[in-house]
């Protein structure tokens, strides 16, 4: 089955304790991306990777950090979390170049105390 | 600066009846225009979509239409169903020459049918 998985899908963590969140795709796509979904603001995008190795900021990526070292895996890098942090988290995946549908994970839930 | 704007948070639709949800973009650089279904608890999942070139796309009881020179969308649902029940998001995208691709989300709506 096609799908993006995310791991893991709740998590409660404490200030300042480095965290990964990971995500893969078995659908062989060449993007991947990040959002992340506050109340009021819908999603926002904070990294995308257009191909191994290849990785460039969305429009909040302050905090975050990520790798794309194969072209499966894309995960998520939070070296000293903060509660502006919590929030609920989606990888997202899309076949390449001339391609507009994504495909979303079932989402991370973080809650940093 | 917002670039997509979903200006209803919610509505409420008798069930059998049509239900409208707008949206409207600002960047004129946008091509494409997708529709996204949330339900709680579960990522997005892909509706229907249409072309900057297309003025309406039509999917079963989903169609939306485009007005390029308003910048503004809407997705129509006729008949809606109790199942329709979800937050619905309007995105805009665009790839640059350099490869890199944008898509930018509304707000959302939430939908509610009431049987």
């Amino acid at each position: 089955e096609a799908q993006v998985t995310q791991n893991p899908r709740y998590l409660i963590t404490v200030t300042g304790k480095k965290l990964t969140v990971t995500c893969s795709q078995n659908m062989n796509h060449e993007y991947m991306s990040w959002y992340r979904q506050d109340p009021g603001l819908g999603l926002r995008q904070i990294y995308y990777s257009m191909n191994v190795e290849v990785t460039d900021k969305g429009d909040v990526p302050e905090g975050y950090k990520v790798s794309r070292k194969e072209k499966r895996n894309f995960p998520l890098i939070l070296e000293s979390p903060s509660p502006n942090q919590t929030s609920l988290y989606f990888c997202a995946s899309i076949p390449g170049p001339s391609s507009y549908e994504q495909y979303f994970g079932p989402g991370t839930r973080l809650t940093v105390t | 600066d917002q670039q997509v704007k979903q200006n209803s948070p919610s509505l409420s639709v008798q069930e059998g009846r049509i239900s409208i949800l707008n949206c409207d973009y600002t960047n004129s650089m946008f091509d494409y225009f997708l529709w996204y279904k949330k339900y709680p608890a579960e990522g997005p999942t892909f509706l229907i979509s249409i072309s900057s070139i297309k003025d309406k796309n039509e999917d079963g009881r989903f169609t939306v239409f485009l007005n390029k020179s308003a910048k503004h969308l809407s997705l129509h649902i006729v008949p809606s169903q109790p199942g329709d029940s979800a937050v619905y998001f309007c995105a805009a995208s665009a790839w640059s020459g350099a490869g890199s691709y944008q898509l930018t989300f509304g707000k959302g709506t939430k939908l509610s049918v009431i049987p």
